[in-house]
């Protein structure tokens, strides 16, 4: 039984441009849930898809955008790429009938130059 | 929206001995408290979590409780080992049907000296 898997692990990019990171949810998990963790900082909500949709959104800009496919995969997408940016991406999974725990994956390091 | 404080932000503790961290969260509407240890350039992983209808929950080492009415829960780790060492992260969200965003605290960095 697979975990929820990320990919790329590491990436580096610079100011203004634009990133894809992936996300694959734990099998049997239906909602995917973006996260943006800082050096020594809380993980900070970014937003959840649920159905192909996005559900909730926390204080980001519309800089940030995702996806959602069929398989229930997602995909989060930052245009215009600013310093600030460097973080630890983290997606999380879980099951939206049931209000259940999220599972995290190993996160995608991003650095922005 | 919700906002997690977390406290302390660092703990050193004697192997053997107790730890307890502690968190307030401001949302009365707030019913779901996950509890994830994160080590160094790891996921964080849920060591425990408890439902607005408990006031406490145990298992084997690690206990969380809540008190609702003063907005506060904490986690406390027994018989603490050196692999107890890590940051820890407690997490609060209004869990209403889906599995919310979940609003985290700032991390406690707990120490286990030998």
């Amino acid at each position: 039984d697979a975990g929820v898997t990320q990919s790329p692990t590491h990436l580096i990019k610079t100011r203004g441009q634009q990133v894809t990171l992936r996300c694959s949810p734990k099998s049997g998990h239906d909602t995917v849930s973006w996260y943006q963790q800082a050096l020594g900082q809380g993980p900070q909500f970014i937003f959840q898809y649920y159905e192909e949709e996005e559900r909730q959104r926390g204080n980001f800009p519309d800089r940030f955008s995702g996806h959602q496919f069929p398989n229930y995969s997602s995909e989060l997408n930052v245009n215009a790429l600013l310093l600030g940016d460097s973080a630890l991406y983290l997606c999380a999974s879980s099951k939206w009938t049931s209000s259940d725990t999220q599972y995290f994956g190993p996160g995608t390091r991003l650095t922005v130059l | 929206g919700e906002n997690v404080e977390q406290h302390p932000s660092t703990l050193s503790v004697q192997e053997g001995d107790s730890a307890v961290i502690k968190c307030t969260y401001s949302d009365s509407a707030s019913n779901y408290f996950p509890w994830y240890k994160q080590e160094l350039g790891k996921r964080p992983q849920l060591i425990i979590d408890i439902r607005s209808n408990v006031g406490e929950k145990k298992d084997q080492r690690i206990a969380v409780t809540l008190n609702k009415t003063a907005k506060h829960f904490s986690l406390h780790i027994t018989e603490t080992q050196p692999e107890d060492s890590a940051v820890y992260f407690c997490a609060a969200s209004n869990s209403g049907g889906g599995a919310d965003g979940l609003t985290f605290g700032k991390g406690t960095h707990l120490i286990i000296q030998p």
